[in-house]
């Protein structure tokens, strides 16, 4: 597609549940980074990969939180167990590579509510 | 201390009015530098990268001073639709890739 495409766009869940968030990069893209926003707050880094491996998994909060990738396209994050502290966006985003100096761009979102 | 800093704002300007914002960053081997915009509720977007000799880009001019380790971003004569917060971005680039945004300097332009 053009751009960072991820689905759902909206989840409210019950406390407890599992969600599974979905990321389709820019074509071409390799790196794909996952991050979350909560309300009025800054960008918190999650996770990102290269490739279909994540050379940076440090910001991943707990173990209730994994990701994967494969086929070096298609990410996935899983929550699991979800608590309302996870309420949040999480936002994806796509490089060329994880070189520095690659503009990284950003999906729209998927705004989990967890009640 | 924090790696990317931002003064949080807000910054409250009447339109016409030039307002700059200050980055500091603590990695001194931070090699790439980036401006994003967001808007509420809304994903960030580039605004601009800037450059080691600084960058203008119509009214948005990004400076660098890497001795001193800050970013500044000036908007010329403001606009009603240049209301947003405004995201510091650096690129470690060493010891592999991270990018670190900084949180946010919120932007209001009055009428």
């Amino acid at each position: 597609g053009a751009g960072v495409s991820q689905s759902p766009s909206n989840k409210v869940t019950e406390k407890g549940k599992d969600v599974e968030l979905r990321c389709d990069p820019i074509s071409g893209h390799t790196a794909l980074y996952w991050y979350r926003q909560s309300l009025g707050q800054g960008l918190e880094f999650l996770i990102y990969f290269q490739g279909n491996s994540a050379p940076d998994k440090s910001g991943l909060p707990s173990d209730r939180f994994s990701a994967e990738r494969t086929g070096g396209s298609v990410s996935t994050l899983t929550i699991q167990r979800t608590q309302q502290e996870d309420s949040a966006v999480y936002l994806c985003a796509s490089s060329l590579g994880a070189v520095s100096g690659n503009t990284i761009y950003f999906g729209e979102g998927s705004w989990l509510t967890v009640v | 201390r924090k790696e990317v800093e931002q003064d949080p704002g807000p910054f409250n300007v009447p339109e016409g009015a030039t307002v700059a914002f200050n980055c500091t960053y603590s990695n001194s081997a931070s090699q790439s530098f980036f401006w994003y915009r967001q808007d509420c509720r809304k994903e960030p977007k580039l605004l601009m990268s800037v450059y080691s000799s600084g960058n203008e880009d119509g009214r948005f001019t990004a400076q660098l001073n890497r001795a001193s380790q800050y970013i500044s971003l000036l908007i010329r004569d403001s606009k009603l639709s240049d209301s947003a917060t405004y995201l510091c971005v650096v690129n470690a680039g060493t010891g592999g890739f991270k990018t670190i945004f900084g949180a946010g300097t919120r932007l209001f332009v009055k009428a």
